[in-house]
């Protein structure tokens, strides 16, 4: 049973206009949420996280905004530029779980010019 | 700052076969964890070593195994394998391996089992 959910497996946007994306959680213990982007033949890089006391956390183009009550964040991508093309993944963390982070499948993002 | 490194990039073993593979961590950082990711379940948590103690697995088998050494260094074993264990294993590294600490992943080894 997933706990994490990118139900969005690609997102096409052009470049200067807004990505986002999307990502669904079941888990009420979950108490922290980070965004990492993937390039081919790379690791998972860290951008962004958010902790569940706060709603939004803003870092440059990117911004998460979490919904508690919906059990619901988000990543805002603007402006999009065609570099910021890769696969995206949330994750979620709770204490029960120690530092294992808990995935999405992924969102593969794609910015054309 | 070198990087999360991991060794090799690529593996292809058969059915039956066990493989070792190794994971250097950032200098300076004491965690280290094991995902595991595939088309179908996606990035999945194996383990974590700290210290050179094993503080938290997730759920797989006995099969898969780790250890960490006195330098951080960690290597993950798997025996007997399985053509479901193709995968990429991905190992990640954070400082003081606090919960919400940044992890730092390395590019992975591709695993084929055939």
């Amino acid at each position: 049973d997933q706990q994490v959910k990118q139900n969005s497996p690609s997102l096409s946007v052009q470049e200067g206009r807004i990505s986002i994306l999307n990502c669904d959680y079941t888990n009420s213990m979950f108490d922290y949420f980070l965004w990492y982007k993937k390039y081919p033949a790379e690791g998972p890089t860290f951008l962004i996280s958010i902790s569940s006391i706060k709603d939004k956390n803003e870092d440059g183009r990117f911004t998460v905004f979490l919904n508690k009550s919906a059990k619901h964040l988000s990543l805002h991508i603007v402006p999009s530029q065609p570099g910021d093309s890769a696969v995206y993944f949330c994750a979620a963390s709770a204490t029960q779980a120690g530092t294992a982070l808990i995935f999405g499948k992924g969102t593969t993002l794609s910015v054309s010019s | 700052k070198a990087g999360v490194t991991q060794t090799p990039r690529y593996l292809i073993k058969t059915r039956g076969q066990q493989v070792t593979l190794s994971c250097s961590p950032i200098s300076g950082h004491r965690s280290v964890s094991w995902y595991q990711q595939t088309p179908g379940q996606g990035l999945q948590f194996l383990f974590e070593y700290f210290s050179e103690t094993q503080r938290n697995k997730g759920n797989f088998p006995g099969r898969f195994s780790g250890r960490q050494f006195s330098n951080s260094r960690s290597e993950m074993n798997v025996s007997t394998l399985e053509l479901g264990d193709s995968a990429l294993y991905l190992c990640a590294s954070s400082l003081g391996g606090r919960r919400k600490e940044t992890q730092y992943f390395g590019p992975g080894t591709r695993l084929l089992v055939l």
